[in-house]
């Protein structure tokens, strides 16, 4: 089952709006990832947070973690056309060997 | 460096016909995994390999096969395809990114279509 899963599903905004996603996950983590697929394409890794950070910033992305609720935020600041696309929180999982375990993604459409 | 490459890109099969996808990696990575993805879903694990000679199940491995024929190619078999196996594949291969952490590289993904 995915650890993670996010919300909204969609997201529909206009350029130069923020843009914010949620994701929860279950197990205790390392570090929470943050991944972009643009239509048909395969995933690309945006930014990560450790379990020790609260907040952690790249260009116009925030992150958010709060380790106590099992939920970490995504804010795209100033949002543009291009970053149309769906985002996806992903955690390492335990098993004896590490698997990346991938939340259900948010679809973001930014309309010009 | 190419990163993660994917042959077939596109792909269209009839029931019961058999394929392998194949993948490769040139970041000397020893993990590399088999998704799928179904139209508006999340990625479904199929198969992974933690290392040359080792392969193990995924979330859905039945009707699949997979051989890790060296360090830098992990290939996924059909052996009879069906309708449900309609999907986007994806290979990657997890190794440290820029963050300084294990992060995966994801390869373009070849699109099935089974009729």
């Amino acid at each position: 089952s995915q650890q993670g899963e996010e919300d909204p599903q969609a997201l529909s905004i206009q350029e130069g709006e923020n843009a914010t996603m949620n994701c929860s996950y279950k197990t205790s983590i390392n570090n929470l990832q943050w991944y972009r697929q643009n239509s048909g394409r395969g995933l690309v890794h945006l930014i990560l947070i450790r379990s020790n950070e609260r907040e952690k910033h790249s260009g116009r992305l925030r992150v958010t973690l709060d380790t106590s609720k099992k939920s970490s935020s995504l804010l795209i600041t100033a949002s543009r056309a291009a970053d149309t696309a769906s985002y996806f929180c992903a955690t390492w999982e335990n098993t004896g060997f590490q698997k990346l375990v991938f939340g259900t993604g948010t679809r973001l459409l930014v309309s010009p | 460096n190419a990163g993660v490459t994917q042959t077939p890109k596109f792909q269209v099969l009839k029931t019961g016909q058999s394929m392998t996808l194949q993948c490769a990696q040139d970041m000397n990575h020893n993990s590399m995994y088999w998704y799928r993805q179904d139209p508006g879903m999340g990625l479904r694990l199929i198969y992974y390999s933690a290392s040359e000679g080792t392969t193990d199940k995924g979330e859905v491995p039945n009707g699949y096969n997979v051989s890790r024929l060296n360090k830098r190619e992990f290939s996924l078999r059909l052996e009879s395809a069906a309708p449900s196996q309609t999907s986007v594949y994806f290979c990657a291969s997890t190794g440290q990114g820029k963050s300084g952490y294990n992060e995966q590289f994801f390869g373009p993904g070849t699109r099935l279509t089974v009729l």
